[in-house]
């Protein structure tokens, strides 16, 4: 059964703390994505890797960090310089024949919260 | 600056309503715009992608269309399943990293 499987479900960060989300494909996909969304807010892209042991920064990379040194994998740590982390965090990932049309498959996602 | 606004931000109809959602763009230059679904909680559902001007696709009750500065994404006789947020995004520019700007979303709930 392909899919994407993102865990913990629930992830809850002390003051100074980092904490890793874990992102992982069956799908043999070569991108990978991260995206943060917020209340009333689109996504927004944090990090994304074309290829393994290469990866850019999106819009919003302060904060975080990601390696890609396996195809199926792109964790993402949500470091203490992330000032306001509470949010819903999405990866995706897309085929280099489904990146000329676009199409990201998403995991069901990540609820981070601050104790 | 490249910007994607969906409307209305909520809607609430009652089944059997049908309505329309709509996604205006402002980019540089649009590669294909996109529509996603997403329940509570769970990440987005890919539904449709239009590449250009005039374009229609159909799934079941959804049908979006596509013109220069907007998509409409229209819902006839909507039941209470269909009830989600839906989201718009468009890819721009001449990049090849698949990267997509979303909208805010609009949250759509149908009553029984």
């Amino acid at each position: 059964d392909g899919g994407i499987t993102q865990s913990p479900k629930y992830l809850f960060r002390k003051e100074g703390q980092n904490v890793t989300l874990s992102c992982e494909q069956n799908l043999n996909h070569d991108a990978m994505y991260w995206y943060r969304q917020d209340p009333g807010q689109g996504l927004r892209l944090i990090y994304y890797s074309q290829i393994v042991n290469d990866f850019q920064k999106g819009d919003i990379a302060e904060g975080y960090s990601v390696s890609r040194e396996k195809k199926e994998s792109f964790p993402l740590t949500v470091t203490s310089a992330q000032k306001n982390p509470t949010a819903f965090y999405l990866c995706a990932s897309t085929s280099e024949r489904l990146i000329a049309k676009n199409i990201q498959y998403f995991g069901a996602g990540t609820r981070l919260s601050v104790l | 600056e490249d910007q994607v606004t969906q409307s209305p931000e909520a809607l609430r109809l009652q089944e059997g309503e049908s309505s329309s959602l709509n996604c205006s763009y402002t980019v540089s230059g649009l590669r294909g715009l996109f529509w996603y679904r997403q329940d509570p909680g769970k990440g987005p559902e890919f539904l449709f992608t239009l590449y250009s001007a005039g374009e229609e696709k159909e799934k079941e009750r959804l049908k979006a269309t596509l013109t220069k500065k907007e998509s409409f994404l229209h819902i006839t006789a909507p039941k209470p399943e269909d009830s989600a947020t839906y989201l718009c995004a468009v890819r721009v520019g001449s990049s090849n990293t698949g990267k997509l700007i979303f909208g805010q979303g609009t949250t759509l709930q149908v009553k029984p």
